[in-house]
């Protein structure tokens, strides 16, 4: 079946990077993706991530992905007040319209 | 720029009534889906739908029902609240095909006294 599961707090100081952790237990996913969630507001897509790619990076974003261990994760360098969120990441399978999203990572980031 | 509106962002109901969260996406998207967002649980999906008249249940349908008449617009009823329905209703939408995001709409927050 499907399970994704994140940390749910992660601490940084401005300036510093962060690095959100993510382990699914499907390994038919074929996409992968990072979600962010502002307060009062609904989820924005980050960035996604094939499944036949190891990583992908977008600005201040890198996404890393481990197959054999079914571990992806998000950096973020240069962490900014702005980037304070839920961060949630959530796996496609196979041609199936559903997305399973996992339990969310709070992000706080201390000036 | 696509929108997904939700038609009330609080609302506060009481045990036993019948609740109807409306959905609305304005992109001609085929599929939409209901969620309910809980501290510490994540994203749960409730309900989906792939076309217009045609749903699928989720990982927790029960005591929710939808309604997707027209393409654009996708409802969510509680048929007799419950407390346990005290949630964050998330509603999104999405095209069909690999990779495409689903656009979320601002969330209702759901109080069931």
């Amino acid at each position: 079946g499907e399970d994704v599961e994140q940390s749910l707090f992660l601490s940084v100081r401005e300036g510093d990077s962060s690095v959100i952790n993510c382990t699914y237990t499907d390994s038919s996913s074929t996409y992968l993706y990072w979600y962010k969630q502002e307060p009062g507001a609904g989820l924005q897509l980050l960035t996604y991530i094939f499944s036949n790619m190891d990583m992908k990076q977008d600005q201040r974003l890198t996404v890393l992905l481990n197959k054999k261990d079914k571990h992806l994760s998000l950096r973020i360098a240069d962490t900014q007040t702005g980037d304070s969120a839920i961060y949630f990441c959530a796996e496609m399978v196979g041609g199936y319209q559903k997305v399973t999203f996992g339990t969310g990572t709070k992000l706080q980031v201390i000036p | 720029d696509v929108k997904v509106t939700q038609s009330s962002r609080y609302l506060v109901k009481r045990t036993g009534e019948k609740v109807f969260l409306e959905c609305v996406q304005d992109m001609d998207h085929e599929n939409m889906f209901w969620y309910r967002q809980d501290p510490g649980l994540g994203l749960r999906l409730i309900y989906f739908s792939y076309d217009v008249k045609m749903k699928e249940k989720g990982d927790i349908p029960e005591g929710y029902s939808v309604s997707r008449e027209k393409k654009e617009r996708f409802s969510l009823i509680l048929e007799s609240a419950s407390t346990n329905q005290t949630s964050m209703y998330l509603c999104a939408s999405r095209l069909t095909g690999g990779g495409e995001t689903q656009y979320f709409g601002p969330g209702t927050r759901l109080l069931v006294l």
